[in-house]
Formats: C-alpha cells, structure tokens, sequence
C-alpha cells in the first residue's frame, strides 16, 4: 500500500522570501503524485501533478515541484511567497490510474509580513 | 477541469439521525470518491462509487453506516448514518477526469451534536 509522510507540520515564512515544502512516498512502482492547497473554510485546490516526463513540474500560482525517485520525494517550491499563499498544503500519492489518494498530514503554511 | 457542487454545504444533526449528501458534477466522469476530514486532520479515502453497481469501500468504512448511490455518471449521494459526534467530520467528493487528474468539491461540513 501507498503512503505519503510530510515532515513538517507547520512552517513559517516571510513574504516575499522562498518556500520548500516536503513530501515523502511509499510505492513500488511509478506514482501518481499531487499537491493540493487548502485555505480556511474553502475545498482542496489542484496545484500540480507529476505522472510521467520531465521530473520538474510546474503548476498554478507561481508553484513548482520535483520528482527525485531515488529520494522517493516530490517536493514543492515557490521562489517568492506571497501573503495569500498561507494555507493548509496537501501532498498525495494515487497508485495505478490515479484512483485512490493517499493523502499526507498536511503542512500549513504561515506567511508573515 | 471538472466543476463540482455538494449539497448541502453544512449541516448540524442531532445523534442517531441520518444525513445525506448529495454531489453533482457538470459533466460526465467514469471515477467518483467520497473522503472524510475529520477535525484538523488529512483526508481519507471512504470509497470509491461505482455507477450502477454497489460501492467499493476503504478499511474501516462499511456500507451499513455510509451507503452510497451513483445512479449515473454525473451524480453520487453519501449517507452518514445513525449518526454519532465522532462523525462530525467535512465530506469531500472527488472525481478523477480522463487525464487522470482529481479534483474536488467544496465539501459539506457536518456537526453532529
């Protein structure tokens, strides 16, 4: 079975500084691999996908991330943060066709002015 | 990218009452998932519903407390049934889109006193 680890569970950052967040899987053979961002009160959001190809992947917003498989990574970045960008991140895994997530624990992200 | 609405979008019950949610998507789509947040938590997967046949349920989920219908490819309901304060959870329904993408809806948050 998949799964997803996401070290950090709260990270702060300066407006206008870069952002890294983690995200860790478990699966044996090629994953389907996502973030997704929620803010307060709102749905999950749809940032980026990696399925196949090029290993930097770029998404909405301003947000990048890399697929590194001899780390089993997938981490996202944001060279300069805005204060908008403060929200709850969602790293996921889908094995096979994508259908079933395994979602991380999330890192909620505080921007600071 | 596929548009989602759910209904309705909060409720609060009363304990031993059943709610259900209803999730409608603007345009045809072969996979449909139901997720639970519970408070400050991640998501996780419910099930997968199935159009025209029974649901496929995660670990830990059983039919008896959260049936599912999907009658055609663009509707779902999930039933939370006799309901206790432990499923005072947000409800997500997703679908996955034919470039494998998943998105999701807005949610229904659900109190359960």
């Amino acid at each position: 079975a998949q799964s997803v680890t996401q070290p950090d569970i709260h990270i702060t950052v300066s407006e206008g500084a870069s952002l890294e967040l983690r995200c860790n899987y478990s699966y044996g053979a090629t994953p389907y691999l996502f973030w997704y961002v929620q803010s307060p009160g709102q749905g999950l959001q749809l940032l980026l996908k990696y399925f196949s190809g090029d290993t930097l992947v770029q998404g909405i917003k301003g947000f990048e991330a890399e697929f590194k498989r001899s780390q089993s990574s997938f981490n996202l970045r944001k060279p300069s943060v805005h204060w908008s960008d403060a929200a709850e991140y969602f790293c996921a895994v889908g094995a096979g066709t994508a259908s079933k997530l395994t979602f991380g624990t999330g890192t909620r992200l505080q921007v600071t002015l | 990218s596929a548009v989602i609405s759910q209904k309705p979008s909060r409720d609060i019950c009363q304990r031993g009452t059943s709610l259900t949610i209803q999730c409608q998507v603007d345009s045809q789509v072969t996979m449909m998932f139901w997720y639970r947040q519970q408070p400050g938590q991640s998501l996780t997967l419910i099930a997968t519903a199935n159009q025209g046949s029974e649901a496929t349920y995660e670990s830990g989920f059983v039919i008896d407390k959260f049936p599912i219908s999907r009658p055609n490819l663009t509707f779902s309901t999930l039933t939370v049934s006799n309901m206790s304060p432990e499923d005072s959870s947000i409800y997500l329904c997703s679908v996955r889109d034919r470039d494998y993408e998943q998105y999701f809806g807005p949610g229904t948050r659900l109190t359960v006193t």
